[in-house]
């Protein structure tokens, strides 16, 4: 049982570099979405996808990219990491909208510091 | 103010024992609620969805009060291995695909 996976698990960034967390799903999930979770604070929506080709800003994009070729994998692009990015990072998923009919499943995590 | 508000806690309880907590939300049109738990450096895992009955799984009752804004989650028989973070989560509809989190209740259960 795959669910929702994400690489890496944890990362250290010099400021001004870039990366990508891969994210990648197999339930057929039409909606993928990425988090970020700061200590003391709830979980902030920062892109979300409802299909492959189709991508929108949550709360807290600046400083972020995504695309969504396929309806598996919704990569997350950091350009130009700076220490305010350094969190906690969750993918997640779910075969529709986020209501009481259909539970969003969560990575495990990329714990990502940018020093 | 914040979209979803929690007492952080931690509370601490003693096996056995039934803890109880509340979460408040700002926005009076919102519509789905859950409860998550997410235990330590993992992620976050759906409890329960809330009703606007209210609505019990096993030892959880979940509890809704739309004109005082606030959900409840109730535990009884308290477990040890109920000790984790409690998330508060709320969207302003069915159509919404923003959920908004709150920062989380700790509850620590003790032998």
């Amino acid at each position: 049982n795959a669910g929702v996976t994400q690489t890496p698990k944890f990362r250290i960034l010099k400021i001004g570099q870039s990366m990508t967390l891969q994210c990648t799903q197999d339930m057929n999930h039409n909606y993928m979405y990425w988090y970020r979770q700061d200590p003391g604070m709830g979980l902030k929506l920062i892109y979300y996808s409802v299909g492959a080709g189709i991508t929108d800003k949550g709360e807290v994009p600046n400083g972020y990219n995504v695309s969504r070729s396929t309806t598996e994998d919704f990569p997350l692009r950091l350009e130009l990491a700076a220490p305010s990015q350094t969190s906690v990072y969750f993918c997640a998923s779910s075969y529709s909208k986020g209501d009481t009919r259909n539970t969003i499943y969560f990575g495990e995590g990329s714990w990502l510091t940018v020093v | 103010r914040k979209e979803v508000e929690q007492d952080p806690g931690p509370f601490n309880v003693p096996e056995g024992a039934t803890v109880a907590f509340n979460c408040t939300y700002s926005n009076s049109a919102s519509q789905s609620f859950f409860w998550y738990r997410q235990d330590c450096r993992k992620e976050p895992k759906l409890l329960m969805s809330v009703y606007s009955s209210g609505n019990e799984d096993g030892r959880f009752t979940a509890q809704l009060n739309r004109a005082s804004q606030y959900i409840s989650l109730l535990i009884r028989d308290s477990k040890l291995s109920d000790s984790a973070t409690y998330l508060c989560v709320v969207s302003l509809s069915s159509n919404d695909y923003k959920l908004s989190f709150g920062a989380g209740t700790t509850v620590t259960v003790r032998a």
